[in-house]
């Protein structure tokens, strides 16, 4: 049974590039969410995506949106980025509402130069 | 105020001790309460969830929450080196938003 996917592991851009990225939630879970771990932080919610739809969002800016598709997997994409931007980013998914069963992806390092 | 605020450490016990993480949370009305793990370099896993006031105990780890106080604390008995790591605390608020505080550090010395 394959757990919470992420791609890429590792990437590098620079400020005011766009990036795009991707995750495919646990088998059987339809409920996507992303977060942003700076380092030394603890992980801080971007949005969550059920049935295709935008159902909660944190405080961030609209250079932060995403998608879900039909397969139920997410793409977080960020515009414009800035230096403070470099963090991991996680895709953790759940089945509906049930917030026990939340696993997180391996994440993605973004380093922006 | 943060929404949520641990004990950032580290905190060090010796090997078989108890360890106590720390943790208060602001929203009054929050309802669901969880204690994640990550070790370095790794992405959280779910420890353990608590809802009701009192204690809740799975193996080693006994969550306990006082909503009054506004206080989530988690315990962990006869410390594993294994069990070093960064412990998260996350509060479920209003409108299902995940709130997590910065982490306690903890070093289990054998």
């Amino acid at each position: 049974d394959a757990g919470v996917t992420q791609s890429p592991t590792h990437l590098i851009k620079t400020r005011g590039q766009q990036v795009t990225l991707r995750c495919s939630p646990k088998s059987g879970h339809d409920t996507v969410s992303w977060y942003q771990q700076a380092l030394g932080q603890g992980p801080q919610f971007i949005f969550q995506y059920y049935e295709e739809e935008e159902r909660q969002r944190g405080n961030f800016p609209d250079r932060f949106s995403g998608h879900q598709f039909p397969n139920y997997s997410s793409e977080l994409n960020v515009n414009a980025l800035l230096l403070g931007d470099s963090a991991l980013y996680l895709c953790a998914s759940s089945f509906g509402t049930n917030t026990d069963t939340q696993y997180f992806g391996p994440g993605t390092r973004l380093t922006v130069l | 105020q943060k929404e949520v605020e641990q004990n950032s450490g580290p905190l060090s016990v010796p090997e078989g001790a108890i360890a106590s993480l720390n943790c208060t949370y602001s929203d009054r009305v929050s309802q669901s309460f969880f204690w994640y793990r990550q070790y370095s370099g790794k992405s959280p896993e779910l420890i353990m969830s608590i809802y009701s006031n009192g204690d809740k105990e799975d193996g080693r780890f006994t969550a306990q929450l006082n909503k009054a106080s506004q206080y989530v604390s988690l315990l962990i008995r006869d410390s594993q080196p294994s069990d070093s790591a960064t412990y998260l605390c996350a509060v479920e608020s209003t409108g299902n938003q995940f709130y997590f505080g910065t982490g306690t550090s903890l070093t289990v010395i054998p």
